[in-house]
């Protein structure tokens, strides 16, 4: 059973849009949610923590959490071509964070 | 601040060599994790080390594959006999020494890219 689910994409979506990215777990216990970004041959990039159930914004991004759901979601406003990247989703509970697999978005000009 | 930095970038080594990848954590941290990240796929939690201390080892391979972050020094995952499917990215992380919420964010270094020809 894979513990942190994500779509692989590619997710395409067009300059100016909102790309919404989806991430559902397993574990109950988890209680600490993350997005990271990586860029082709690089390190991934923290963007966004959430611990809550609820939004929490920050630019451009808004990372969405129900707990009940098992459900973690990441919304990006007025995307940009250099947003093309992969997006990962982890989650920390009693273990150190796991991660799904990731979804490419491409922003399209 | 100097981040989370890893040594060597790339490196390529020969079947059956030893591979020694290295990683010194933020200033300030004492908490190291290591993940691989095969082409194409996500990033695999392998092992989380304090100084002196394996916290958790449950992503480590039985065979080849140990960590250490010794007292002094950087923190190192050394692979024996390394085989072509060693070849991967090989990311550090550290986070800091609190408990708080915000201890439990990990940031990532530039990673090791291991090519076993």
């Amino acid at each position: 059973q894979k513990e942190v689910e994500q779509n692989s994409g590619p997710l395409s979506v067009p300059e100016g849009a909102i790309a919404s990215l989806n991430c559902t777990y397993s574990d109950r216990v988890s209680q600490s949610f993350f997005w990271y970004r990586q860029y082709s041959g690089k390190s991934p990039e923290l963007i966004m923590s959430i611990y809550s159930n609820g939004d929490k914004e920050d630019g451009r991004f808004t990372a969405q959490l129900n707990k009940a759901s098992q459900y973690v979601s990441l919304l990006i406003r007025d995307s940009q071509p250099s947003d093309s990247a992969t997006y990962l989703c982890a989650r920390k509970g009693n273990t150190p964070l796991v991660f799904g697999k990731g979804t490419r978005l491409s922003v399209i000009a | 601040n100097a981040g989370v930095m890893q040594n060597p970038r790339h490196l390529v080594r020969r079947r059956g060599q030893e591979a020694r990848l290295r990683c010194s954590p933020m200033k300030g941290h004492s908490h190291v994790y290591w993940y691989r990240q095969l082409p194409e796929e996500g990033l695999k939690f392998m092992v989380y080390l304090q100084k002196e201390n394996i916290i958790d080892e449950s992503g480590m391979p039985k065979e080849r594959f140990s960590a250490e972050f010794p007292k002094e020094g950087p923190s190192i995952l050394r692979i024996q006999q390394v085989v072509r499917g060693d070849s991967a990215a090989y990311f550090c992380a550290s986070s800091p020494t609190t408990s708080t919420s915000s201890g439990n964010t990990i940031y990532f270094g530039e990673g090791s890219w291991l090519t076993v020809v």
